[in-house]
């Protein structure tokens, strides 16, 4: 079946603005991750959602962030009030349960200019 | 607080010479050890982890509680080899997970 898909592939926002990014992870995966990953780092973890509910949403790195995964599969991420500094990719990822082999989507570059 | 230091940001070797990626991890607790590959113009995906004592394309890692590491071997380096890594850390949990800041392997012909 198809992998994890994620739209867009490429966002521009003027800074100030929001923006949401869509994650469709694999059919039947439970568990779902949401990574930011700037030039040269890794990734870094910001929120998991196990089912509906957002387990773990510590690595959000403050309230401009939010996400959401209303019915348990598609989720999306949304940032208000855009900085440039939230220019990165943002990487999804599903797994069939936590803590498994973890199935990365293609990511969204977001620019904030 | 860095949970996973990949020392080496560029490693270049020879087509058949020994590879040797290195991973620290700062962790109390049982962490679970992964690493990642990513190939030009793909995805990120799991390359092995340790819990499964794997060895996945000539790829083996061992845990070294004592020295806290995760170092990634190959004993005869491939052109395909070539690649972004990262080494990561999964809590006790699995909620979290922390990645390194990657090495990228050159594997010249």
């Amino acid at each position: 079946g198809a992998g994890v898909s994620q739209t867009p592939s490429n966002k521009v926002t003027e800074k100030g603005k929001y923006v949401e990014l869509r994650c469709d992870p694999i059919s039947g995966h439970t568990a779902l991750y949401w990574y930011r990953q700037s030039l040269g780092q890794g990734p870094e973890f910001l929120i998991y959602f196990q089912g509906t509910g957002a387990a773990d949403d510590s690595g959000l790195p403050n309230d401009r962030f939010f996400a959401v995964r209303p019915e348990g599969s598609v989720s999306t991420l949304k940032i208000q009030r855009t900085e440039r500094g939230d220019s990165a990719v943002y990487l999804c990822a599903s797994s069939s349960y936590r803590g498994y082999e973890q199935y990365f989507g293609p990511g969204t570059r977001l620019t904030v200019t | 607080a860095q949970r996973v230091t990949q020392p080496e940001k560029l490693l270049s070797v020879f087509k058949g010479a020994p590879v040797e990626l290195k991973c620290n991890y700062s962790y109390s607790g049982s962490p679970e050890l992964f690493w990642y590959v990513q190939y030009s113009r793909q995805r990120l995906q799991l390359l092995l982890r340790h819990i499964s004592r794997e060895s996945i394309k000539g790829f083996t890692a061992d845990l070294n509680k004592g020295e806290t590491s995760f170092h990634l071997k190959k004993p005869f380096a491939q052109e395909e080899d070539s690649a972004m890594y990262y080494c990561a850390l999964s809590d006790s949990t699995g909620n979290q997970f922390y990645f390194g800041t990657g090495t990228s392997l050159t594997v010249i012909p």
